[in-house]
């Protein structure tokens, strides 16, 4: 059971680059979300979905892209990388009416 | 709306010492609450968590925290700290009907020999 699987773990990127940052899931959980970490500001909300199909945006969603076409995995796009999109990247997981939500290792991304 | 606020940016313990880490929480609905604790460069782990059950939680590594619904607190306790507790702490509120997890800014605790 490996439970929340982000990757990359350290990426850097240019100014106006894109990329795609990968998670996935084995616990069939329905809802997901992704966070950026940042000092002094705790975990912002970026984006989350209830299940498949479904997406909406969360408290920072400005620059990202999200998609849920099947249950494990919610990949997180950015679409012309910022420095301000310097930070962690923690994804998310749990049951709808679960208490217990998992989170993945980090994605520790620079934008130079 | 729900929020949650550490009151303590930082917190320096000696070892073997209290730990004491404050958290308030604002909720319309009961919350569900919870504390994370996140050693550097590495991902989050649940301490304990509250969910309307016993008012006092206890967690993982000798933590506790206490629910006050009159006080709208849950503070984090430990009665002796450890230099392995040297990390930073989240309080979490999950708000009730969206399911969204709302963080505190996080308390870095120091543990001195």
């Amino acid at each position: 059971n490996a439970g929340v699987t982000q990757t990359p773990k350290f990426q850097v990127l240019k100014t106006g680059q894109s990329m795609t940052l990968q998670c996935a899931q084995d616990m069939n959980h329905e809802y997901m979300s992704w966070y950026r970490q940042d000092p002094g500001m705790g975990l912002r909300l970026i984006h989350y979905s209830v299940g498949a199909g479904i997406t909406d945006q969360g408290e920072v969603p400005n620059g990202y892209n999200v998609s849920r076409s099947t249950t494990e995995d919610f990949p997180l796009r950015l679409l012309s990388a910022a420095p301000s999109q310097t930070s962690v990247y923690f994804c998310a997981s749990r049951y709808t009416e679960g208490n217990t939500i998992y989170f993945g290792e980090g994605s520790w991304l620079t934008v130079v | 709306a729900q929020s949650v606020t550490q009151l303590d940016s930082h917190v320096s313990v000696s070892e073997g010492t209290p730990v004491l880490l404050r958290c308030n929480y604002s909720s319309s609905y009961s919350p569900s609450l919870f504390w994370y604790v996140q050693h550097p460069n590495k991902g989050l782990q649940l301490l304990l968590k509250y969910t309307s059950a016993a008012t006092l939680v206890k967690g993982i590594n000798g933590f506790e925290a206490e629910f006050k619904k009159s006080e709208t607190s849950f503070h984090l306790t430990k009665p002796s700290a450890h230099m392995s507790d040297a990390a930073e702490y989240f309080c979490v509120v999950r708000g009730s009907n969206t399911g969204k997890l709302i963080f505190g800014q996080g308390t870095t605790l120091q543990v001195k020999p």
